[in-house]
């Protein structure tokens, strides 16, 4: 099973990219990423998801090195709203296994 | 809009009482799971179900069981209920196939066990 980890906590201001990073040492060849975002009392949501090199969509980036051991999601020009916790989450399709991190609390200061 | 609905937002119960929590899901998806969240332990997988009727032991079983006779409904049951299971409880729905890691997340049960 991956194991995955991230960073407990990181603040930044408005206007500022915020990039977040999660470890996956042993990500196997079929297994992709994706990234959530949870606000208090909320459920979590799906902002991307990617298997290698870069992935963006209208909220978000995604990047995967060559070894895929590691993701990065960036989020540019932060505002106060994208204050949340940020999940990664690993799908191991062959096992049909799925390996959240822990959650990395982003605080967003005007 | 996808929807995954979760039958209580909070519920109050009393040690030894049998508690279900029920979710139900519109899109169709062949995967539901349930997750318990704890502050400091982030999402910790109790059950999920790919199939009608199959059901599948994830990281925190004990003192748990779900039930899935419908595709779209997936209970989670605490069969005596004990204090150390308050907590936040997650309902989650996926697609089949490569759609695995798609969840989609109701808006949560919050459960106190007194």
């Amino acid at each position: 099973l991956a194991k995955t980890t991230q960073p407990i906590s990181m603040d930044s201001y408005e206007g500022q990219e915020v990039n977040i990073t999660c470890s996956h040492n042993n990500i196997a060849t079929n297994d992709y990423i994706t990234w959530y975002q949870q606000f208090p009392s909320q459920g979590p949501r799906f902002i991307i998801q990617g298997y290698k090199t870069k992935v963006t969509n209208e909220v978000a980036s995604l990047f995967i090195p060559a070894d895929r051991k590691s993701s990065t999601l960036s989020l540019p020009r932060v505002s106060l709203s994208d204050t949340a916790v940020y999940y990664c989450l690993v799908t191991e399709l062959d096992d049909y296994k799925l390996s959240f991190g822990a959650g990395t609390t982003v605080t967003v200061r005007a | 809009d996808v929807k995954v609905t979760q039958s209580s937002r909070y519920l109050v119960k009393r040690t030894g009482e049998k508690v279900f929590l029920e979710c139900v899901q519109d899109m169709d998806h062949e995967n539901m799971f349930w997750y318990r969240q704890d502050p400091g332990l982030g999402l910790r997988l109790i059950y999920f179900s790919y199939d009608v009727k199959m059901k599948e032991k994830g990281d925190i079983p004990e003192g748990y069981s779900v039930s899935r006779e419908k595709k779209e409904r997936f209970s989670l049951i605490l069969e005596s209920a004990s204090t150390n299971q308050t907590s936040m409880y997650l309902c989650a729905s996926s697609p089949g196939g490569q759609g695995l890691g798609e969840l989609f997340f109701g808006e949560g049960s919050r459960l106190t066990v007194l």
